[in-house]
Parts: structure tokens; C-alpha cells; sequence
């Protein structure tokens, strides 16, 4: 059983520009969310997608988007960097988004100069 | 906003010793997760705890969860240099959606 998987494992980027994220969900796990882990802080809830659909949001601005694919690996777009985007963009994948059993990937450290 | 407390925020303590941290909200939530992240890595589940009163024990983590299924502790016993991380809460709300505390920072020296 292969785990999530996350690329890149860092991202050096400067403000304004455009970044992309992946993840690669849990075998068999159809739903994808994604959190932003600033330094020193908690993971906070960016969006769920389940089955291709976005399924919830937090307090996230609209250059904050995703995507999932028919085979539920999934995409975080952030579009006009700013300073304070800079941290852990993790995944998570569970099965159904009604379970409350979510795996965490590594993360993609996010740096914006 | 539903918002989680975590205390203390970093915790030194020696090999062998026990601890205690706590996580408090004053929302309720559905069930409430506690996590553990080492640096590079994501956070890894420990317990999900379901009912108020709950108590879960793990090896020599012992898990609660608050009658009015508002804050929740963790204990270990006998603590060793391998318990060191970030211990992490998370509120389940009734839309399953995950509120994570700020964390502890744990670290035992051995």
C-alpha cells in the first residue's frame, strides 16, 4: 500500500509569482484535503475535494485553488505569491469525506522572497 | 470560529519523567484527534477519541476526552527521547471538518 506523496519536497518562489503543488493520495482514498502549516503554528484547512469536487473551504482567498483527478491525486495552486504564503503545504487523504481517519503527506516547504 | 487552545506551548522534560498536555476549545466537536509531527513529516494520528469521558491508552500515552466533549489531554508515562515532536489536537466538527491546535513542542532529553 503506497502512502501520500507530496512534490515538490521545497519551493524557493518570489512574490507575485505562481506556484503548483501535488499530491498523490493513499491507495483507494478518494478524498484529498490540503492545510497550510505557517512556522510554529497548527495545520489550518485550505479545501477538500472529494470525487473531483471541491467539498469545503476554509478562510482561504480565491488565489487559493485546487484540482482533482480522475485518479484522485489532486493540485494546490496559489496564484500572486505573497510573503506570508511561505510555509508547509501539507495533503491529506482519506477514504470517503466522511471519515475522520485522514493520512498526512510530508509536505512541500514553500519559501516566498 | 471554532478554535483550539494547546498547553503548554514547549515542554523540556528528562528521560523517565511523566507529562501532561491539554488541549482546550470552547466549541464542541464530534470527536476530537491527536496527532504526532517530527520535523520534515507530516502529522502522524495517535487517537481518535468519540465519547465524552473517553479514555484511550496507547502503550504509555493515555488519551482523554472532556465530559462535554470540549477539550481533551494527553499523558505519558515514563517518557522517552522517541516521544519528542509536535503534539497536535484536532477538533472533528459535525461537517468533519478538522480545526487543529497550535501544538506542543515536546522534547525529552535523555
Amino acid at each position: 500500500e503506497t502512502g501520500v506523496t507530496q512534490s515538490p519536497t521545497h519551493l524557493i518562489k518570489t512574490r507575485g509569482q505562481q506556484v503548483t503543488l501535488r499530491c498523490s493520495s493513499q491507495s483507494g482514498h478518494n478524498t484529498v484535503s490540503w492545510y497550510q502549516q505557517a512556522l510554529g503554528q497548527g495545520p489550518q484547512f485550505i479545501f477538500q475535494y472529494y470525487r473531483e469536487e471541491e467539498n469545503g473551504r476554509g478562510n482561504f482567498p480565491p488565489r487559493f485553488s485546487g484540482l482533482q483527478f480522475p485518479n484522485y491525486s489532486s493540485e494546490l495552486n496559489v496564484n500572486a505569491l505573497e510573503l506570508d504564503d511561505s510555509a508547509l503545504y501539507l495533503c491529506a487523504s482519506s477514504l470517503g469525506w466522511t471519515s475522520s481517519e485522514q493520512f498526512f503527506g510530508p509536505g512541500t516547504r514553500l519559501t516566498v522572497l | 470560529t471554532q478554535l483550539l487552545e494547546q498547553s503548554p506551548q514547549f515542554l523540556s522534560i528528562q528521560e523517565g519523567e511523566n507529562l501532561t498536555v491539554y488541549c482546550n476549545s470552547s466549541s464542541v466537536f464530534s470527536s476530537l484527534q491527536w496527532y504526532r509531527q517530527e520535523p520534515g513529516e507530516g502529522p502522524v494520528l495517535l487517537v481518535t477519541v468519540v465519547t465524552g469521558g473517553e479514555v484511550k491508552k496507547l502503550k504509555r500515552l493515555t488519551f482523554q476526552f472532556g465530559d462535554a466533549r470540549k477539550d481533551s489531554s494527553l499523558h505519558i508515562t515514563a517518557a522517552q527521547p522517541g516521544d519528542t515532536g509536535l503534539y497536535l489536537c484536532a477538533g472533528v466538527g459535525y461537517g468533519q471538518n478538522f480545526v487543529f491546535g497550535p501544538g506542543t513542542r515536546l522534547s525529552v532529553l535523555p
